[in-house]
């Protein structure tokens, strides 16, 4: 069955950088994309970019271009997302899923809690 | 500010039906870029329950459909249930964004 299992928690100060990993399995990989999406306390969701598991291209959101950055690595099947320059407002649960073609998200992980604080 | 408005409410007695608009643009779906639709029970992840405006996944009810014209796109929910009670999503492809999907800015299903 398809999974996607990402990493713990993490608390940063502000101007910290945090790297975010997703693990897949059940499928293979390199067949489809990983969009990742992010969620504010009590906020909707915002999507943050996507990036090829075939080729590693990528597309990010325009409002983070430039903090983010988005990875793979197939000996592994994991996806990696850096965010850097962290602000208060970046506190958010953050989700890997898997895309499909025309940018749907069918399987996602249990989201990652990040909390930005001093 | 997302550029696909959605009600921020809707709610319907067990059984009824309920509809949820997606209002978008020329730049995404009146473009004919595809919409998607997740539901998102509280402390959990999204679940994709359409994709490509009418299709659904593998065991989602058919109680859900989606639909799309013009500039807007619509889920509607059918023998409205008590598990039914989530926040959903609409999501598509906007060109204007730098090329960059969006998603719509939820909705709350409220079975009485």
């Amino acid at each position: 069955q398809v999974q996607l299992v990402q990493s713990g928690a993490e608390v940063k100060k502000p101007g910290a950088s945090v790297k975010v990993s997703c693990k897949a399995s059940g499928y293979t990989f390199t067949s489809y994309g990983i969009s990742w999406v992010r969620q504010a306390p009590g906020q909707g969701l915002e999507w943050m970019g996507w990036i090829s598991a075939y080729n590693g291209n990528t597309n990010y959101a325009q409002k983070l271009q430039g903090r983010v950055t988005m990875t793979t690595d197939t000996s592994t099947s994991t996806a990696y997302m850096e965010l850097r320059s962290l602000r208060s407002d970046d506190t958010a649960v953050y989700y890997c899923a898997r895309a499909g073609t025309s940018g749907w998200n069918d399987y996602w992980g249990q989201g990652t809690l990040v909390t930005v604080s001093s | 500010q997302s550029v696909l408005t959605q009600p921020p409410s809707v709610s319907g007695a067990p059984g009824q039906r309920v509809t949820i608009s997606c209002t978008g643009s020329s730049s995404n779906i009146g473009a004919g870029y595809d919409v998607h639709w997740y539901q998102q029970l509280p402390g959990t992840a999204p679940k994709l329950l359409i994709y490509g405006n009418s299709n659904r996944p593998s065991g989602v009810p058919d109680r859900f459909s989606g639909s799309k014209s013009g500039t807007s796109a619509s889920l509607a929910i059918t023998g409205l249930q008590a598990e039914d009670e989530a926040d959903y999503y609409c999501q598509s492809y906007d060109s204007s964004l730098s090329g960059s999907n969006v998603f719509g800015t939820g909705t709350k299903v409220t079975v009485l």
